[in-house]
């Protein structure tokens, strides 16, 4: 049961490249996200899957795209990556139904550089 | 005004000794309340769940003040292995899940 699992754990990219992250989940959440964390600002939420079918921007969407592939997938991809996008990317997700536990599931992070 | 704001910290505290940190929220809507906690260079992981006016789990304290928008962690008879930030996040019934930036804390022996 491997939970939450992010791939790549590790890219370099140059600027203007573009890239998918890709997170699957094996927990049957509904909900999925991706956020990413620069020393000092914490967590940021980019882009949210309330359930199948659907997603939402989050506080900082500009430069990313998701999909949700289907219950288990959630990728994001950056079309043409700026190195202000150099940060740790974590997938997340969560139950979406009955008493809202609040907890959120994350997995390891992908680090992502942008020269 | 932030949605979600904590003191950076770092905190650095003895072994042994008891620390509190506060975190404030804008969102008077807020339902219910979580502290994660996340170790350096891993993911976030719950720590506790605050649904009324606080919970307590062994040497750890939440409490909340609604009337001030704010909710607090203590820690009792701190361990080096507490050593980590301690993420706030305040839930609304959505699921547009912020979490406040973190503050920091060193248990030093």
């Amino acid at each position: 049961n491997a939970g939450v699992t992010q791939t790549p754990k590790f890219q370099v990219l140059k600027t203007g490249q573009s890239m998918t992250l890709q997170c699957a989940q094996d927990m049957n959440h509904n909900s999925m996200y991706w956020y990413r964390q620069d020393p000092g600002m914490g967590l940021r939420l980019i882009y949210y899957s309330a359930s199948e079918g659907t997603t939402d921007k989050g506080e900082v969407p500009n430069g990313y795209n998701v999909s949700r592939l289907n219950k288990r997938e959630f990728s994001l991809r950056l079309e043409s990556a700026a190195p202000s996008q150099t940060s740790v990317y974590f997938c997340a997700t969560y139950l979406g139904e009955g008493r809202n536990t609040g907890e959120l599931f994350f997995g390891e992070g992908s680090r992502l550089t942008v020269l | 005004r932030k949605e979600v704001e904590q003191d950076p910290g770092p905190f650095n505290v003895p072994e042994g000794a008891t620390v509190a940190f506060n975190c404030t929220y804008s969102n008077s809507a807020s339902q219910s309340f979580f502290w994660y906690r996340q170790d350096c260079r891993k993911e976030p992981k719950l720590l506790m769940s605050v649904y009324s006016s606080g919970n307590e789990d062994g040497r750890f304290t939440a409490q909340l003040n609604r009337a001030s928008q704010y909710i607090s962690l203590l820690i009792r008879d701190s361990k080096l292995s507490d050593s980590a930030t301690y993420l706030c996040v305040p839930f609304t019934g959505g699921f547009k899940t912020i979490f406040g930036a973190g503050t920091r804390l060193f248990v030093k022996a």
